[in-house]
């Protein structure tokens, strides 16, 4: 089935350790993106690349980073995890940027940074 | 950052009711989308409206988009128990959320 694969489903990590979410879609969709979602606060943009070997800071992009190597693969890297950094982190791609190119989202990872 | 506020962020209602969520903010759109989401899963898109005025009905939802593309409802008719989860809006070309409402149709 078409569609996005996240993996971790969920991981608890220690304060200080890195961390690499792995994010593939086999869609060829040219736009990726990662959000984190918490209560009360919705979903907001951690980075995004539209294409292939660019990238892009969201609106809460520190202590993250992200590389887009490919089209398939968008993986989200946390180089000393903090306990804020606690969150279910989606990833999600589109064909491009416009209206009529809707978000296609993975099921999420579940992070705890203790 | 353009925000997006969504009212209201939690709403309970028997089923058959009828009830309206709203999305707000200061800025002007070029387009927003309404997802809905499940627990343990990521949000689906159920519609885009793009034009000022317009107005998009799915089964029993009805989507509206302000004039001034600043603000949209959602519209449930009847509401039934498959209808609960987390509505989100979404603008600015996927990069803004709204904070979501919670949604509980109670049977």
């Amino acid at each position: 089935i078409a569609g996005i694969t996240q993996a971790p489903t969920s991981q608890i990590l220690a304060a200080g350790r890195r961390m690499t979410l792995r994010c593939t879609q086999d869609m060829r969709h040219n736009a990726m993106y990662w959000y984190r979602q918490d209560l009360g606060l919705g979903l907001r943009l951690i980075h995004y690349s539209n294409t292939a070997g660019t990238t892009g800071k969201g609106e809460v992009p520190d202590g993250y980073s992200v590389s887009r190597a490919n089209t398939d693969d968008f993986p989200l890297t946390l180089a000393s995890a903090v306990p804020s950094q606690t969150s279910v982190y989606f990833c999600a791609s589109s064909k491009g940027r416009s209206p009529n190119s809707p978000l296609h989202f993975g099921n999420g990872t579940r992070l705890t940074v203790t | 950052t353009q925000l997006l506020e969504q009212s209201p962020q939690f709403l309970s209602i028997q089923e058959g009711e009828n009830l309206t969520v709203y999305c707000n903010s200061s800025s002007v759109f070029s387009s927003l989308q309404w997802y809905r989401q499940e627990p343990g899963e990521g949000p689906v898109l159920l519609v885009t409206v793009v034009t000022g005025g317009e107005v998009k009905k799915l089964k029993r939802l009805t989507f509206q988009f302000g004039d001034a593309r600043k603000d949209s409802s959602l519209h449930i008719t009847a509401a039934q128990p498959g209808d609960t989860g987390l509505y989100l809006c979404s603008g600015n070309e996927k990069l803004t959320f709204g904070t979501g409402t919670r949604l509980t149709i109670i049977p």
